[in-house]
């Protein structure tokens, strides 16, 4: 139980197109859905957390208007990388929890701009 | 809020060797803790947890021990085989209320060699 799926798992886009990335939630529903960004050999980031239904909360640094955050249902969520740069290109993911602290993870998209 | 440190790796073990890898963390009350493992190219995955102090979590032969008084939850596996080679993050819920945000440390990579 407690599966979240991403896609697509890896794409490669032009510089200055943008890319949405799924996340959704297959057995469970999402009150909240997080996204991270992860650069080679380091740690999660938390970019932001989107409560269905509501605008999402961006961290500290990271541009709303470029990381667009979508939470439509209580088990989809997207993630569109607006004007995409070689900057951008990381590995994303996203996790979902229904209540408490616990989370469950995506299996990651693998963003390449060239 | 709360914060989580982990030993720096790399650390390689050959087969069957005994690991520890060390996470101390800094928390308003007794939070859950979480190790999560990131296999290559892939998401992260519940490891274990522990919801209170002095419990232990365990899972496929690792376990961690929720200590506070040393504020720690150090991982620990009596045997190690190649396919635990991952990356591994000690993590705790950020402390900033009902938020469902974690703090992951910097994360640990764990070379098996046979």
């Amino acid at each position: 139980g407690a599966v979240v799926s991403q896609h697509p798992s890896w794409v490669i886009c032009k510089s200055g197109t943008s890319v949405k990335i799924e996340c959704r939630s297959l057995d469970f529903q999402a009150t909240t859905m997080f996204w991270y960004r992860q650069f080679p050999k380091q740690s999660l980031m938390l970019m932001a957390t989107s409560n269905e239904g509501s605008k999402a909360t961006y961290e500290q640094g990271v541009e709303k208007d470029k990381f667009l955050i979508n939470h439509a249902s209580l088990t989809l969520s997207t993630l569109t990388v607006t004007s995409a740069h070689p900057e951008d290109s990381s590995f994303y993911i996203c996790s979902g929890r229904t209540s408490g602290t616990q989370q469950y993870f995506g299996p990651g998209t693998r963003l390449t701009v060239t | 809020g709360n914060s989580v440190t982990q030993m720096e790796g790399p650390v390689t073990l050959s087969e069957e060797a005994f690991l520890t890898i060390n996470c101390t963390y800094t928390a308003t009350g007794y939070p859950s803790l979480f190790w999560y493992v990131q296999y290559p190219g892939e998401g992260l995955q519940l490891l274990l947890k522990a919801t209170k102090a002095d419990d232990k979590g365990s899972n496929k032969g690792f376990e961690a021990t929720y200590r506070k008084e040393t504020t720690s939850f150090h991982l620990e596996k009596g045997s190690v085989q190649v396919s635990d080679s991952a990356v591994y993050f000690c993590a705790l819920p950020d402390g900033s209320g009902n938020t469902g945000k974690l703090i992951f440390g910097q994360g640990t990579t764990l070379q098996v060699k046979p």
